[in-house]
């Protein structure tokens, strides 16, 4: 069964400050997606990585595909409180069937 | 477009009762997913659904639940009976068929006393 683990699982920082999240596996994938969930909504779709050491931005958001295809991170500088969410990755080998990480639960104050 | 459509957004039913959740995805979506998310499991994929074909149901937890997809533009999850383990936020998503993105309802919380 793969599995992806996400750390931290719970994160509260201030606001300003830099945070990195993580997405771990042993399976390689072909494309691992950044999602963010808010209270009360569905997932929405931050970014999908589909090359190994793949660098994407948005706007203060940073994603890292592993040179392996193997995990992922997610870097946000100067964190806001509008950052507060529910960040999961989710990853494929290739068919429709993605799979969800654990999630890491982010908390900025203001 | 309007997006993902769930309803209801809250049900709240006594336990072995019989319980529908319905689904309109995106128009022109041919994959449509169902979810359930919990504390414990997180996200977890029901059943996947291609041109309005069950193609994979092997998340489908028992026999006391079963999904149906009568045309592209709805889809019900159905529970019957119900129990309290049931107790989840059900989320239903669809997708076209050559995206990788994937677009999710605002959920249904399912509470089932």
């Amino acid at each position: 069964t793969q599995l992806l683990e996400q750390s931290p699982q719970f994160l509260s920082i201030q606001e300003g400050e830099n945070l990195t999240v993580y997405c771990n596996s042993s399976s390689v994938f072909s494309s691992l997606q950044w999602y963010r969930q808010e209270p009360g909504e569905g997932p929405v779709l931050l970014v999908t990585v589909v090359t190994g050491g793949e660098v994407k931005k948005l706007k203060r958001l940073t994603f890292q595909f592993g040179d392996a295809r193997k995990d992922s991170s997610l870097h946000i500088t100067a964190a806001q409180p509008g950052d507060t969410g529910l960040y999961l990755c989710a990853a494929t080998s290739g068919t429709y069937k993605y799979i969800f990480g654990t999630g890491t639960r982010l908390k900025v104050l203001a | 477009d309007a997006g993902v459509i769930q309803s209801p957004r809250h049900e709240v039913t006594e336990m072995g009762q019989e319980v529908t959740l319905r689904c309109k995805p995106i128009s022109g979506h041919n994959s449509l997913f169902w979810y359930r998310q919990t504390m414990m499991r997180g996200l977890e994929l029901l059943i996947y659904f291609n041109n309005n074909v069950p193609i994979d149901d092997s998340g489908m937890p028992e026999d006391r639940f079963s999904a149906k997809m009568p045309n592209a533009s709805f889809s019900t999850l159905k529970i019957q009976p119900s129990e309290p383990r049931d107790s989840a936020v059900y989320f239903c998503a669809s997708r076209s068929g050559q995206g990788l993105e994937a677009f999710f309802g605002q959920g249904t919380r399912l509470t089932v006393v």
